[in-house]
């Protein structure tokens, strides 16, 4: 199994600042998403990266997956307290996920 | 669209007894993948069924098992419960090919006394 660190593990700010988390790998994944979970809920996919070097954004958030295909971030600007939850990577692994143990992100007003 | 529904959110079982949970996934995904969620070891994969078979399967005990119907709906199974069986399980229903976005159910919250 191919391991995904995250970090940091867990992180709080205020809103309207500006944060970065990652998804760290040694190993090369064909795919990368990143989900965002609330408690109690299941995760919701927020966006698939494939290409090495792509660059996707939704909205305020903005991924980068690595060249080499390993590594990925997540970019928040002006964080806004609906953006509290926890952000797991996950690389495609045959026909399952492997999911890194995620950021937990708490925006305060 | 519908979207991936988990029966039922929560149970309580006591240890040794067994417990099914039912996946129901989005219409036209034949792909339906199991994981189990827990505080300190986050999201693990449990297996995977496509069409009724299962292609993939995770590090974990033979008390857990699933099997999936013709109509993509799947069940899980543990027997035996032991208290570190906790967690949230959570579906998520895909297309089953490589590179494919997966959507995950609310999950079934199970606690084990």
């Amino acid at each position: 199994t191919q391991l995904l660190e995250q970090s940091p593990q867990f992180l709080s700010i205020q809103e309207g600042e500006n944060l970065t988390v990652y998804c760290n790998s040694s190993s090369v994944f064909s795919s990368l998403q990143w989900y965002r979970q609330e408690p109690g809920e299941g995760p919701v996919l927020l966006v698939t990266v494939v290409t090495g070097g792509e660059v996707k954004k939704l909205k305020r958030l903005t991924f980068q997956f690595g060249d080499a295909r390993k590594d990925s971030s997540l970019h928040i600007t002006a964080a806004q307290t609906g953006d509290t939850g926890l952000y797991l990577c996950a690389g495609a692994e045959g026909y399952a996920l492997n999911f890194g143990k995620g950021t937990s992100l708490l925006v305060t007003p | 669209k519908a979207g991936v529904t988990q029966t039922p959110r929560y149970l309580i079982k006591t240890r040794g007894q067994q417990v099914t949970l039912s996946c129901s996934p989005i219409s036209g995904h034949r792909s339906v993948s199991w994981y189990q969620q827990t505080p300190g070891q986050g999201l693990q994969f449990l297996f995977e069924y496509f069409s009724e078979t299962q292609r993939n399967k995770g590090n974990f005990p033979g008390r857990f098992s699933g099997r999936q119907f013709s109509n993509s709906r799947s069940e899980m199974n543990v027997s035996t419960l032991e208290l570190g069986d906790s967690a949230l399980y959570l579906c998520a229903s895909s297309f089953g090919v490589p590179n494919t976005e997966a959507f995950f159910g609310q999950g079934t919250r199970l606690t084990v006394v």
